[in-house]
């Protein structure tokens, strides 16, 4: 099945830098990748997805990038504010076979003001 | 997501007994899913369902059972066989066809 490895566990920037998570996935078949963000306590949001069929998706400060090739994409966010501090979880999920997603472990993202 | 509730929000039990966590959506979505996270941990697939009367079991679907008898529910009874079922569960629902999946608020378990 689809395994889903994510870096960094733990990510610390100061407010106004720019934080990258990557994550690989191990299904060449997987066509959607997903990024949610977690609060303490709260449940994960959907914050941006990408297909296949795109390379790069932007939506304000946040964009993902998509190497199908090597099979890892990437969350960018620029410009980070405090209120950006969270847990960030990838994941993927293939066309066929089973259709759910499998997540990442996740990073713990902290903006430092 | 507002449209996915979970009941109740905090859940205790004593070891031993059967729990039902309650997952309704009225979105109309037929795809239904639960996670389990446990403390400074990802989500975990329990078992999930594409449409009523149907569903797999995920990664972890042991000591766990599931019915969907109505598109809008889909209920997560965690039995005594569950060796240690204190976490946090999450319930997801998506239309299936585009993939995105949003989930309710979660239920956090405590079994002593």
């Amino acid at each position: 099945g689809e395994n889903v490895e994510q870096h960094p566990s733990t990510l610390s920037v100061q407010e106004g830098d720019s934080a990258v998570i990557k994550c690989t996935y191990s299904d060449s078949a997987s066509n959607y990748f997903p990024w949610y963000k977690q609060e303490l306590g709260k449940r994960p949001q959907l914050i941006i997805d990408i297909r296949s069929n795109v390379g790069e998706k932007k939506d304000q400060r946040i964009a993902v990038t998509l190497n199908k090739t090597a099979k890892h994409f990437s969350l960018h966010i620029t410009e980070t504010q405090p209120e950006d501090s969270a847990v960030y979880f990838c994941a993927a999920r293939a066309q066929g076979g089973r259709r759910a997603l499998t997540f990442g472990s996740g990073t713990r993202l902290q903006v430092q003001p | 997501d507002g449209g996915i509730t979970q009941s109740p929000k905090y859940l205790f039990r004593k070891e031993g007994q059967n729990v039902t966590l309650s997952c309704e959506q009225n979105l109309n979505h037929d795809a239904m899913y639960w996670y389990r996270q446990d403390p400074g941990q990802g989500l975990r697939l329990i078992y999930y369902s594409q449409i009523v009367n149907d569903f797999q079991k995920g990664d972890i679907a042991e000591g766990y059972s599931v019915s969907r008898e109505k598109k809008e529910s889909f209920p997560l009874t965690v039995t005594s066989a569950q060796k240690n079922p204190t976490a946090f569960y999450l319930c997801a629902s998506g239309t299936g066809a585009n993939y995105e999946q949003y989930f309710g608020p979660g239920t956090r378990l405590t079994v002593t």
